[in-house]
């Protein structure tokens, strides 16, 4: 059974600060997904990682995947107020691509 | 507005009752999702449509059922509702089904809560 394990779960940054959210997953995978959602809100999808190596960047946001470690980063650079949300790692689990298992999420606060 | 609507926002219903869920995907987009976002148990895939035929399932339970009509939408069928099935429940949509990568779209949620 495909797990997969966030860190941390709660995240309190000042403004300007650097910071890494970290995604393990147990069974091998090669889609991985990075989604934010703000309180009650939907899921905004942030990334698609389809290939060991593979980094993203979008803004004060980057993601990279690494398959043999079953590991994927989430760096934030020189946070601002406006990153304050919960951040999802997704990996795909099976043939469907929609068969997402998600992490618990990360809670992110940014403090000015 | 990611392009997938979903009905009713909020629903508030009685133990043992029975409630839809609708969900329209963003235009082109052949496979459907279903998920439940929960306290205890976070987001939890529930089942996927891709052009009318179900694909994969997850952890949904035999309580709930699921369909996509000819015209692509879906609904998610609720019955024997128990207090524990208050949740959120997202619908997605993506153009492909398998090993595409493509980017899933969500929806913002129907609220249900069962009292």
């Amino acid at each position: 059974e495909l797990k997969v394990e966030q860190n941390p779960l709660f995240l309190s940054m000042q403004e300007g600060k650097n910071y890494t959210i970290y995604c393990n997953y147990s069974t091998t995978s090669d889609r991985l997904y990075w989604y934010r959602q703000d309180p009650g809100k939907s899921l905004e999808s942030l990334f698609v990682l389809l290939s060991n190596g593979a980094v993203k960047q979008e803004g004060r946001l980057m993601a990279s995947l690494d398959t043999k470690a079953r590991l994927s980063t989430l760096h934030i650079t020189a946070a601002v107020h406006d990153l304050s949300a919960t951040y999802f790692c997704a990996v795909a689990y099976g043939g469907s691509q929609g068969n997402l298992i998600f992490g618990k999420g990360t809670k992110l606060s940014v403090k000015p | 507005d990611s392009g997938v609507t979903q009905t009713p926002k909020h629903l508030i219903t009685a133990t043992g009752q029975r409630v839809t869920l609708r969900c329209s995907p963003r235009s082109g987009d052949l496979s459907v999702y279903w998920y439940q976002q929960s306290l205890d148990q976070g987001l939890q895939f529930l089942i996927q449509y891709y052009n009318g035929e179900e694909r994969a399932k997850g952890n949904i339970l035999e309580r709930f059922s699921a369909q996509q009509f000819p015209d692509l939408h879906s609904e998610l069928n609720l019955s024997s509702l128990e207090l524990g099935d208050s949740a959120l429940y997202f619908c997605a949509s993506s153009v492909g089904w398998s090993f595409s990568g493509n980017t899933i779209y969500f929806g913002e949620g129907s609220w249900l809560t069962v009292v």
